[in-house]
């Protein structure tokens, strides 16, 4: 069945970019949509965009001007910069598959946490 | 946007129901019926409960179901397992063409 696994530094520096990947095996990236998901430690979840294999986009307002997503088909990946990150940014991030006619995910990955700190 | 307003915590006994509300506004959830809710083990990833308001997706246990009215959409438990304790979040789609979610609600089985 299709997995998500998500990658990418533990530890990013104030003020620079946030750079993570998400590889999808036991399907091909090219029949959904895909997006990224943030939670802040002990905090609730927060959408950040997603991606068609396409290339078009959608980001959340609140984030749209420092988020970008990316795909690569022939590596089955999706990827997402976060520019000039703070402290706020701190989160476990998920990648997950998303079902944007029904907008729900159904199928996450483990996530991975990244800290903002000098 | 807004996040959905959610209890911070509810709780009952085995074998009991509960009730989780979501409470929104006309441009969310009382606007759309892309009412989404999803269970959190600490350490895990969310895990998709119900979707499209009252939708179970295939696995889940039909001890759950969700409904919605106005602005309020619910998640309902029902034969409260110990398993079932964990972190409940909702989301909806909103009239900017965005997600947004609840702050979650910490089921605790007594």
């Amino acid at each position: 069945q299709v997995q998500l696994q998500e990658s990418g530094p533990g530890l990013v520096k104030p003020s620079e970019t946030l750079s993570l990947t998400c590889t999808v095996s036991g399907g091909s990236i090219r029949t959904y949509y895909w997006s990224w998901i943030r939670q802040p430690p002990g905090k609730g979840l927060e959408w950040i965009g997603y991606i068609f294999h396409s290339g078009s986009t959608d980001y959340n307002p609140s984030l749209k001007s420092r988020v970008t997503i990316s795909v690569d088909t022939s590596k089955n990946q999706f990827s997402l910069k976060l520019s000039s990150v703070t402290a706020a940014d701190t989160a476990v991030y998920y990648c997950a598959r998303d079902e944007v006619t029904k907008r729900l995910f159904d199928i996450w990955g483990q996530g991975t946490m990244v800290t903002v700190s000098s | 946007q807004s996040a959905l307003t959610q209890p911070a915590s509810v709780s009952g006994s085995p074998g009991q129901s509960i009730t989780i509300s979501c409470t929104g506004t006309s441009s969310d959830v009382g606007g759309y019926n892309y009412v989404s809710w999803y269970q959190q083990h600490p350490g895990k990833a969310p895990k998709l409960m119900i979707y499209e308001v009252s939708n179970r997706p295939s696995g889940v246990s039909n001890r759950f179901s969700g409904s919605k009215s106005g602005n309020t959409a619910s998640l309902t438990i029902s034969g409260l397992q110990a398993e079932d304790e964990a972190n409940y979040y909702c989301s909806s789609y909103t009239s900017s063409s965005t997600l947004v979610f609840g702050g979650g609600t910490k089921l605790t089985v007594l």
